[in-house]
């Protein structure tokens, strides 16, 4: 069964600085996804970022970049110019690909705070 | 607007009652999925749909039930029989394909009194 795990189960960064989220997953699959999803106070869960696997380049979304590293089985999430607005909850997840791979499997998430 | 909606945003429960949970979607997603979220945890799946009429059972799947007769709508029935129902509960949905990304709706704590 694959597993997802985010060690740092709490992490803060001053406004305007960068900071790295880290999660690491176990699989023996060779094609999958993965995904840092944001969760603010209000709860909803919202995507930041994803992955593929086959693809070598790290995605990129303004100002959230991922560094994945497929041999070390390691996704961590770069966050730069912190603002006070990405103070929340983030989860990475992996999803497999083929038929009937629906499901997420989330790590148990890193609470990030943002200091003024 | 398109977009997930669930309802209502929280509910209370006494125990041994059924109770029910609303998601709608607008966004013509063949797929729908329910997701349980307790504190300190990641989400768990408890039940998805492919399309209408079938659905699957996740990981956490016993004492909660599903129907899918529209393809809007995948309401969550929590029974009697789920021992600790207390919980966060999100409903997402995509399309049909394994490579599409899981949108979410806002949620509904639900809490038994």
């Amino acid at each position: 069964a694959q597993t997802v795990t985010q060690s740092q189960p709490e992490m803060s960064v001053q406004e305007a600085e960068t900071v790295t989220l880290s999660c690491t997953y176990d699989t023996s699959e060779s094609d999958y996804y993965l995904f840092w999803y944001k969760q603010p106070p209000s709860r909803q869960m919202i995507l930041v970022i994803r992955q593929e696997a086959y693809k070598q380049q790290n995605a990129t979304e303004n100002r959230f970049s991922v560094n994945f590293q497929k041999a070390a089985k390691s996704f961590s999430l770069k966050i730069s110019d912190s603002q006070l607005g990405d103070a929340a909850m983030y989860f990475c997840a992996y999803r497999r690909v083929g038929a009937g791979s629906y499901q997420l499997t989330f790590g148990k998430g890193t609470k990030l705070s943002v200091i003024p | 607007d398109g977009g997930i909606t669930q309802s209502p945003k929280y509910l209370f429960r006494k125990e041994g009652q059924n109770v029910t949970l609303s998601c709608e979607q607008n966004l013509n997603h063949d797929a729908m999925y329910w997701y349980r979220q307790d504190p300190g945890q990641g989400l768990r799946l408890i039940y998805y749909s492919q399309i209408v009429n079938d659905f699957q059972k996740g990981d956490i799947a016993e004492g909660y039930s599903v129907s899918r007769e529209k393809k809007e709508s995948f309401p969550l029935t929590v029974t009697s029989a789920q021992k600790n129902p207390t919980a966060f509960y999100l409903c997402a949905s995509s399309f049909s394909s394994s490579t599409d990304t899981q949108y979410f709706g806002p949620g509904t704590r639900l809490t038994v009194l």
